[in-house]
């Protein structure tokens, strides 16, 4: 069965400190990988994508993600963590299901940042 | 500029009393999702629409239901909540349902189930 894994529940980092969130996922073919991040009181909001092609994907707000077949990771990185960068970030992979793709996402990894 | 708007953000209902929550959306896409998403857990789908097209999940208990009566706005009705169904609600939208598709989220309705 398709699934994704977050091992961090809740990370925190120094503002201007580099970043590195964790994702696992489990899926029979190739997959559909995305970021979306999660602000306190908005919607999930998608910040990269990637399914093929250069395996290190750049996003908004300065992220960027790298794919990792071997050992079925698509971690999010960014260099230098804002403090506006505090929210929840979910990995997901898209899943054929009945002839359409849907979203099965990870529980998530709460992002604080110290000033 | 609001694309996905859920009403209301924050709903209180009684155990076993229907509620409805609602979305709308200004983006004119195909497809309306429903997610829910428990405390510390990932939003999981419930079920969404392709055009009229409704398309159930397997797991989703029958309790939940859904209509969209035109391309703007899609519903959630739970006809009798029951503690369990205490959650965030999510709405979301896509173009198509294939590939990289992206999703664009509503700011979600938390249900609190009395």
């Amino acid at each position: 069965a398709q699934s994704v894994t977050q091992p961090d529940i809740h990370i925190t980092v120094s503002e201007g400190a580099s970043l590195e969130l964790r994702c696992n996922y489990s899926y029979g073919a190739t997959p559909y990988l995305f970021w979306y991040v999660q602000s306190p009181g908005q919607g999930l909001q998608l910040l990269l994508k990637y399914f093929s092609g250069d395996t290190l994907v750049q996003g908004i707000k300065g992220f960027e993600a790298e794919f990792k077949r071997s050992q079925s990771s698509f971690n999010l990185r960014k260099p230098s963590v804002h403090w506006s960068d505090a929210a929840e970030y979910f990995c997901a992979v898209g899943a054929a299901s009945g002839g359409y793709n849907k979203l099965i996402f990870g529980a998530g990894t709460r992002l604080a940042v110290h000033p | 500029d609001a694309m996905v708007i859920q009403n209301p953000r924050y709903q209180v209902t009684q155990f076993g009393k229907p509620v409805t929550l609602s979305c709308s959306q200004t983006l004119n896409h195909n497809v309306m999702y429903w997610y829910q998403q428990k405390s510390s857990q990932a939003p999981k789908l419930l079920f969404h629409y392709y055009d009229k097209d409704f398309n159930n999940e397997a797991d989703t208990p029958d309790n939940f239901q859904s209509r969209r009566p035109n391309t703007s706005f899609c519903f959630l009705d739970i006809r009798s909540p029951g503690l369990g169904d205490a959650a965030m609600y999510l709405c979301a939208t896509s173009r198509g349902r294939q590939g990289l598709e992206t999703q664009y989220f509503g700011p979600g309705t938390r249900l609190l189930v009395l």
